[in-house]
Parts: C-alpha cells; sequence; structure tokens
C-alpha cells in the first residue's frame, strides 16, 4: 500500500534558525512529490513540486529514491513561515494525490 | 472567479441526521475531490471526480455518498451522521494534467453531537 509519513507532528525553531520538515513515503513506482502549505486563516496552497527543482520562499525539497524522502528544508526560518506542511506524492499523472500526516511549524522570534 | 468555493462553513449535526456539503469551482476543472483534516491523522481523501458522471473512492470513502453532475459541482452528502464524522471538510478541484496542483475551498467545519 502507498503510504506517506511525516514523523514529526510539531517543529519548533527559533528565527534564524535552520529548518528542515522531514516526509518519507513507500511507493513501488516513481511518483511524483510535492510539498503543500497551510498559514493561518489561509487556504492550504501548493508550496514546491520537486520535478521543479526550484526555491520558493527559501524552501527547497530534495527527493532521495534511495531514501524515499522528500524532505522539506530552509538555511533561515521565517515567523511568517510559521504554518501546516503537508507532503503528497502522486499516484500518477490525472489521479490521486495523497497527503501526508503534516507537521506544524513554529518559528519563535 | 471566485475559485472552489464550499457551504456552508460551519454546521453542527445529530447523530443521524443528513446534510449535503456544497463545493463548486468555476474554473471548468475536469477534477475534484474531498478531503476531511483531522488532527494528527492529516488530509485524508474521501471520494474524487475525474468528470461529469465519474466518481471514485478515496481513502475514507464509508458513510459518504457523492455524484458529479456537472463539471462545476461535486456535494458531499452525509446520510447518516456519526460523531466519528466530525471534522473539517475540504474541497479541491484541479485540471486533469495537473491534478498534482489542486486548488482548495475555505472548508466547512463540521460538528456531529
Amino acid at each position: 500500500a502507498q503510504r506517506v509519513t511525516q514523523p514529526e507532528k510539531l517543529l519548533s525553531v527559533f528565527k534564524g534558525a535552520p529548518v528542515e520538515l522531514k516526509c518519507n513515503y513507500s511507493y513501488s513506482g516513481s511518483p511524483e512529490l510535492f510539498w503543500y502549505v497551510q498559514y493561518s486563516r489561509q487556504r492550504l496552497q501548493l508550496l514546491l513540486r520537486h520535478i521543479s527543482r526550484e526555491s520558493i520562499k527559501g524552501f527547497t525539497a530534495d527527493l532521495n529514491k534511495g531514501e524515499t524522502s522528500f524532505h522539506l528544508k530552509k538555511p533561515f526560518a521565517q515567523e511568517e513561515d510559521s504554518a501546516m506542511y503537508y507532503c503528497a506524492p502522486l499516484y500518477n499523472q490525472g489521479g490521486k494525490l495523497i497527503f501526508g500526516q503534516g507537521t506544524e511549524l513554529s518559528v519563535k522570534p | 472567479n471566485a475559485g472552489v468555493t464550499q457551504t456552508p462553513k460551519f454546521q453542527v449535526l445529530k447523530t443521524g441526521q443528513s446534510m449535503t456539503l456544497q463545493c463548486a469551482q468555476d474554473m471548468n476543472h475536469e477534477y475534484m475531490s474531498w478531503y476531511r483534516q483531522d488532527p494528527g491523522m492529516g488530509l485524508r481523501l474521501i471520494h474524487y471526480s475525474v468528470g461529469a458522471g465519474i466518481t471514485d473512492q478515496g481513502e475514507v470513502p464509508n458513510g459518504y455518498n457523492v455524484s458529479r453532475s456537472t463539471t462545476e459541482d461535486f456535494p458531499l452528502r452525509l446520510l447518516s451522521a456519526a460523531p466519528s464524522q466530525t471534522s473539517v471538510y475540504f474541497c479541491a478541484s484541479s485540471t486533469t494534467e495537473a491534478s498534482y496542483e489542486q486548488y482548495f475551498g475555505p472548508g466547512t467545519r463540521l460538528t456531529v453531537t
């Protein structure tokens, strides 16, 4: 069965500290992976996708097929990064998007 | 362009009551889906649809029905509400070509007593 695991429910860091939100997936194929973010009182929205290999709001995520991981990283956290983050693998294009359990990131001043 | 809209925003039901959560989108998206969000469980897919007249089950379909008679609308029906269905419900839509980029509605907070 396809599974995605975000082991940390809550991650609390101080402003300026590095942050890494972990995501591990279990798949038989080669899924596409994405990170979604939900800021307070805002809608859930796509943050970034592994294929684009881009940095969004200072965040990057590298797909490690050997470790089946897709961790989200930022070298210097900001208070406005505080939000709920979800890792989401895609079964196949046009198919179901499955979300992990979510990690709440809290960046303290 | 309103995007994805959901009604109502809040609802309280008694066990055994039925209701329909409404979802509509004005982006002509083929793909629509319903998720429930629970603390510690993340977002779980209930049902989804790849076009009018086509629906399929997600991870947690029991207790919920859906239909897709138009491209714009994708209502979620609870036939006999149970306390375990207390949750926040999100509707989302996307194109089929880019089903990874889902546009979410604001959510409906449902409490079943």
